[in-house]
């Protein structure tokens, strides 16, 4: 299994463009969730899944939006990127809420000038 | 609401001293407890958790945990620690009843020297 993957590792945008950032699991979890990492600032919720065709939102979903059209994948977009987004991104996936381990992708680098 | 308090941002310790990682929550509702460690530029990975049951949680490479309920503390400990364990370590809580939400610490830089 490759567990959770993300796609792109690294990414610079300007300010106002658009992005998606790409999340997979290959492990069959109904649970998706994405976290920004802020330097000294622990990991902060802002959006989750509980399984294909639902979403809501965490602490912080202001400028993000995300979809989840299949059990694999749940893509987090950015439209009109501020400074303020400038952070890590990372994606975790979980099979129940009972277990409670959550599997953690990579992250993804994202830097807006 | 509920939050989490790790009380040192970084601790330097020598390589095969014992280690204490402090960890305080607050929550109106019960709470699993939970410690995730980073290493430099991967994602976060599980040490252990506490769901229900026996208060003293042992976890991978060699670290456990007190849940302390009276004191609202979930601290983690390893009596010897290794270079390999040069981390960040982030405690965590989710509410009972909820998604599966993690609500974490800031995170605790663990530094071991040679």
């Amino acid at each position: 299994n490759a567990g959770v993957t993300q796609t792109p590792k690294f990414r610079i945008l300007k300010i106002g463009q658009s992005m998606t950032l790409q999340c997979t699991q290959d492990m069959n979890h109904n649970y998706m969730y994405w976290y920004r990492q802020d330097p000294g600032m622990g990991l902060k919720l802002i959006y989750y899944s509980v399984g294909a065709g639902i979403t809501d939102k965490g602490e912080v979903p202001n400028g993000y939006n995300v979809s989840r059209s299949t059990t694999e994948d749940f893509p987090l977009r950015l439209e009109l990127a501020a400074p303020s987004q400038t952070s890590v991104y990372f994606c975790a996936s979980s099979y129940d809420r009972v277990s409670h381990e959550q599997f953690f992708g990579p992250g993804t680098r994202l830097t807006v000038l | 609401a509920q939050s989490v308090t790790q009380l040192d941002s970084q601790v330097p310790v020598f390589e095969e001293a014992p280690v204490e990682l402090r960890c305080n929550y607050s929550s109106s509702v019960s709470v699993y407890l939970f410690w995730y460690v980073q290493y430099p530029n991967q994602g976060l990975q599980l040490l252990l958790k506490y769901l229900s049951g026996s208060t003293l949680v042992k976890g991978i490479n060699g670290f456990e945990a007190e849940f302390n309920k009276s004191q609202t503390s979930f601290h983690l400990r390893k009596p010897s620690v290794h270079i390999s364990d040069t981390a960040e370590y982030f405690c965590a809580v989710s509410p009972r009843g909820s998604q599966g939400n993690l609500i974490f610490g800031k995170g605790t830089k663990l530094s071991v020297k040679p």
